[in-house]
């Protein structure tokens, strides 16, 4: 069964810093790319990064840029979020995501992870 | 950026009946849409793709459609676990984005 698990929220001073980790299982990691999506208390999904499979390719929303460093280690089959200068508005649910289907991109992201949160506040 | 518009943000009907939820792209994004459903306390879960295309799984009740800018999420006989949140996604551009969420509420 594919599966990825997340961990390593909590609750963090503004300015702060918190590396979130997702456990994948269940298919070859190295072959899929990989999606980090966030959801705010009560709102809607929002997109924050993707790497690729071998990870030499990222992306990331403008809101994080400079500030989140997506990576992955093949070897533990774990992908990783490093947050840096968080702000209150980071406050979220963080779900890891593969991409959905066969091919390294598709677009789509399928499964989801249970999600880990993370609190931004004195 | 890509912006995605979901209509209507909420929609109150009753089992059985159809649901129809739309999504509009501030730009073409040609057939690179997908849905996704997310019920209160889980993760969201792949339904469409590509428009049209069902994921592994998902009741043959749940059909898309459209391109270019306007596109649609069917749901032909709503079942009782069909009540959930729907958004919709591009992937044509970095960075993906999502709309804003369509709630379907029992009437």
């Amino acid at each position: 069964e594919v599966q990825v698990v997340e961990s390593g929220g909590g609750l963090v001073q503004p300015g702060g810093s918190l590396r979130l980790s997702c456990a994948a299982s269940g298919f070859t990691f190295s072959s899929f790319a990989m999606s980090w999506v966030r959801q705010a208390p009560g709102k809607g999904l929002q997109w924050v990064s993707s790497i690729s499979g071998s990870g030499l390719n990222t992306y990331y929303a403008d809101s994080v840029k400079g500030r989140f460093t997506i990576s992955r280690d093949s070897s533990k089959n774990t992908l990783y979020l490093q947050m840096n200068s968080l702000r209150a508005e980071d406050t979220a649910i963080y779900y890891c995501a593969k991409e959905y289907g066969l091919r390294e991109w598709s677009g789509w992201s399928d499964p989801w992870g249970q999600g880990t949160l993370v609190s931004v506040s004195s | 950026e890509i912006v995605l518009t979901q209509s209507p943000a909420t929609l109150s009907l009753s089992p059985g009946e159809r649901a129809t939820l739309s999504c509009r792209a501030s730009q073409s994004i040609s057939n690179k849409l997908a849905w996704y459903q997310q019920k209160p306390g889980q993760a969201p879960r792949l339904l469409i793709y590509d428009v049209s295309n069902r994921a592994t799984g998902i009741p043959a009740r749940f059909s898309g459609s459209g391109s270019g800018t306007d596109f649609t999420l069917t749901i032909s006989s709503l079942e009782p676990e069909d009540f959930a949140v729907y958004y919709c996604q591009q992937r044509s551009d970095w960075p993906r984005t999502f709309g804003q969420g369509t709630k379907v509420e029992i009437k």
